[in-house]
């Protein structure tokens, strides 16, 4: 069946400038999480999404960062006024109410 | 303290000798625990899930969990190059929020 998948698989974009990454999870998986791996790092938790619930923001870096989820589903991480530091991969996972999560594709994300 | 600790190694194995990869964790995540394969440039996949003290085995892979010295580990046997990878441990208190180690890089020489 379909994985995770993510667009774009790449962006290279100019400081200051905002960015949309989108997540389309494993359909009927209720869970979404964003996270962000630097290069040759551990995976930094952003925010979670389970159902209905109000998502769990805790790993946000900054107000310039927000997420949204809409119809349960898709997912799309926002970055405003990207600065050069949030270069990295995004990678979103998605899991079923209580489970295992899969991982998609991820975004490289480059600000010039 | 982090939640999760990994050895970031790199680790070397020779062909077909038994990898062991070691993970520690924090109180506040002691429920569920997770080990995930990543090769380079690519996204981490899942391997096996561990949730109750002891022993679990899939082919030739086998976690341990154990719960009072808060470690858990990953065993693979007859290790084999394309086995090569970093290899995540990640813990989860209640399936809301999973914390990851920063990765053990494993190296199977042919």
């Amino acid at each position: 069946g379909a994985g995770v998948s993510q667009s774009p698989s790449n962006k290279v974009t100019e400081k200051g400038k905002d960015v949309e990454l989108r997540c389309d999870p494993i359909s009927g998986h209720t869970a979404l999480y964003w996270y962000r791996q630097s290069l040759g790092q551990g995976l930094e938790f952003l925010i979670y999404f389970q159902g209905n619930s109000a998502p769990d923001k805790s790993g946000l870096p900054s107000d310039r960062f927000s997420a949204e989820r809409t119809g349960g589903s898709v997912s799309t991480l926002t970055i405003q006024r990207t600065q050069q530091e949030d270069s990295a991969v995004y990678l979103c996972a998605s899991s079923l109410e209580v489970g295992e999560q899969y991982f998609g594709p991820g975004t490289r994300l480059t600000v010039t | 303290q982090k939640e999760v600790e990994q050895n970031s190694g790199p680790l070397s194995v020779p062909e077909g000798a038994i990898a062991s990869l070691n993970c520690t964790y924090s109180d506040r995540v002691s429920q569920s625990f997770f080990w995930y394969r990543q090769y380079s440039g690519k996204s981490p996949e899942l391997i096996m899930s561990i949730y109750s003290n002891g022993d679990k085995e899939d082919g030739r892979f086998t976690a341990q969990l154990n719960k009072a010295s808060q470690y858990v580990s990953l065993l693979i046997r007859d290790s084999q190059p394309s086995d090569s990878a970093t290899y995540l441990c990640a813990a989860s208190y209640n399936f809301n929020k999973f914390y990851f180690g920063s990765g053990t890089k494993l190296n199977v020489k042919p």
